[in-house]
């Protein structure tokens, strides 16, 4: 089965690090995209970025370039969101997705099961 | 890059047909075939529904069914059933790299 498992929720504080990941099983993690994906209580989604894992080739959304890192470590067929000096505003729902191999560039067909993250004093 | 715009609420009653709206520019939605529609359930990740403006993955019913022209991508969900209930949100390529949702609707069954 295709599966994309990501790390737990996480509380923090404003100022803090956070760094979530997302492990992909049941297929060949290093050749599909891996994407990210916002969703802020109660709001739709935002796109942030993607990578590819073979190489680590990044895609940043110009709306998040500069605020997150997205890496991956084939070895463990992981990839990973990183975010520094935390703010109130971060609280959100984030998502891992595989870009589908449909052809479609803006397809995700698997997901993660989001890790929610709660940043507060 | 904005958000594509879809109309905040949707409703049909079981068994009719309801369709959601996705309005994005020409330098989007008018210029790629790529859009793509999600459907999510409350406390759930989204899941792919169509991809390619009207292709469906494996397992996704017939009932869901897309289009679009010029800037305008349409899902129509025909044949409305309780489980359809869900908020549902497009995204394009557009272009440089660059993806962008819609602002998502969320689909009542009266």
């Amino acid at each position: 089965e295709v599966v994309l498992v990501q790390s737990g929720a996480e509380v923090k504080k404003p100022g803090e690090s956070l760094k979530i990941s997302c492990k992909g099983s049941g297929y060949s993690f290093t050749t599909y995209w891996i994407g990210w994906v916002r969703q802020m209580p109660g709001k739709g989604l935002e796109w942030m970025g993607m990578i590819y894992p073979d190489d680590s080739d990044t895609i940043y959304s110009p709306s998040f370039e500069g605020q997150v890192t997205i890496s991956a470590d084939k070895s463990i067929n992981t990839a990973y969101l990183q975010t520094s000096s935390l703010k109130a505003s971060d609280t959100a729902m984030y998502y891992c997705a595989r870009r589908s191999d449909y052809g479609d560039y803006s397809s995700f067909d698997i997901w993660g099961q989001g890790t929610a993250v709660s940043v507060s004093s | 890059q904005s958000a594509l715009t879809q109309p905040p609420s949707a409703s049909g009653s079981p068994g009719q047909s309801v369709t959601v709206s996705c309005t994005g520019t020409s330098s989007d939605i008018g210029r790629y075939n790529y859009v793509s529609w999600y459907q999510q359930h409350p406390g759930k990740a989204p899941k792919l529904i169509l991809y390619g403006v009207s292709k469906r993955p494996s397992g996704v019913p017939d009932r869901f069914s897309g289009s679009k022209s010029g800037n305008t991508a349409s899902l129509t969900v025909s044949g409305l059933q309780a489980e359809d209930e869900a908020d549902y949100y497009c995204c394009s390529y557009a272009g440089s790299n660059n993806r962008v949702f819609g602002t998502g609707t969320k689909v009542t069954v009266l």
